[in-house]
């Protein structure tokens, strides 16, 4: 089956402490992308990647880390967690953009609900 | 202002009944937009591509009107299931290739 998925689902862990969401594809896509969700605001995205060791900012980077030593594997670091940063996280893959408006198609991971305290 | 704006509604409706809401964006030179639906604290998943010309599939129906830049999303026949958040997502074609998100439009069918 075709997925996207990220571990831990759910995480409540405390200011300052290191934290590591992962995610893997199994589609052999190779964009993937971090987003977070909050409330009244839409997805913003955080990073993303065009392909191995090939990675980039989003608009809301701060904070964040990732890493792509390998094509299904995108996952994100969070070296000092902050209050500001409990949101919902998506881990989303796609073809590659330049491919054309199809391999525009996000897949989604579940989600990782995230609360630093 | 935001980008990509939307109604965040909810938007009530009896079962049946059509419904349709718009989302308006900011940057003249957007060139792909789409339709997502979200549940219930669940990941979004494509609902339809919008085309220059317009596009349906079965009861949904995407417009996109360029001299006014929105684009907009037409549901016939709603049934119970359509209930979701849809999130409107613009594609600029830059070079990063962002995908610009809308908060979305709450919608509630009430049987």
């Amino acid at each position: 089956e075709a997925q996207v998925t990220q571990n831990p689902r759910y995480l409540i862990t405390v200011t300052g402490k290191k934290l590591t969401v992962t995610c893997s594809q199994n589609m052999n896509h190779e964009y993937m992308s971090w987003y977070r969700q909050d409330p009244g605001l839409g997805l913003r995205q955080i990073y993303y990647s065009m392909n191995v060791e090939v990675t980039d900012k989003g608009d809301v980077p701060e904070g964040y880390k990732v890493s792509r030593k390998e094509k299904r594997n995108f996952p994100l670091i969070l070296e000092s967690p902050s209050p500001n940063q409990t949101s919902l996280y998506f881990c989303a893959s796609s073809s590659h953009p330049s491919r054309g408006r199809a391999s525009y198609e996000q897949y989604f991971g579940p989600g990782t609900r995230l609360t630093v305290t | 202002r935001k980008e990509v704006e939307q109604d965040p509604g909810p938007f009530n409706v009896p079962e049946g009944a059509t419904v349709a809401f718009n989302c308006t964006y900011s940057n003249s030179a957007s060139q792909s937009f789409f339709w997502y639906r979200q549940d219930c604290r669940k990941e979004p998943k494509l609902l339809m591509s919008v085309y220059s010309s317009g596009n349906e599939d079965g009861r949904f129906t995407a417009q996109l009107n360029r001299a006014s830049q929105y684009i907009s999303l037409l549901i016939r026949d709603s049934k119970l299931s359509d209930s979701a958040t849809y999130l409107c997502v613009v594609n600029l074609m830059d070079s990063n290739y962002q995908l610009i998100w809308g908060a979305g439009t709450k919608l509630i069918i009430k049987p």
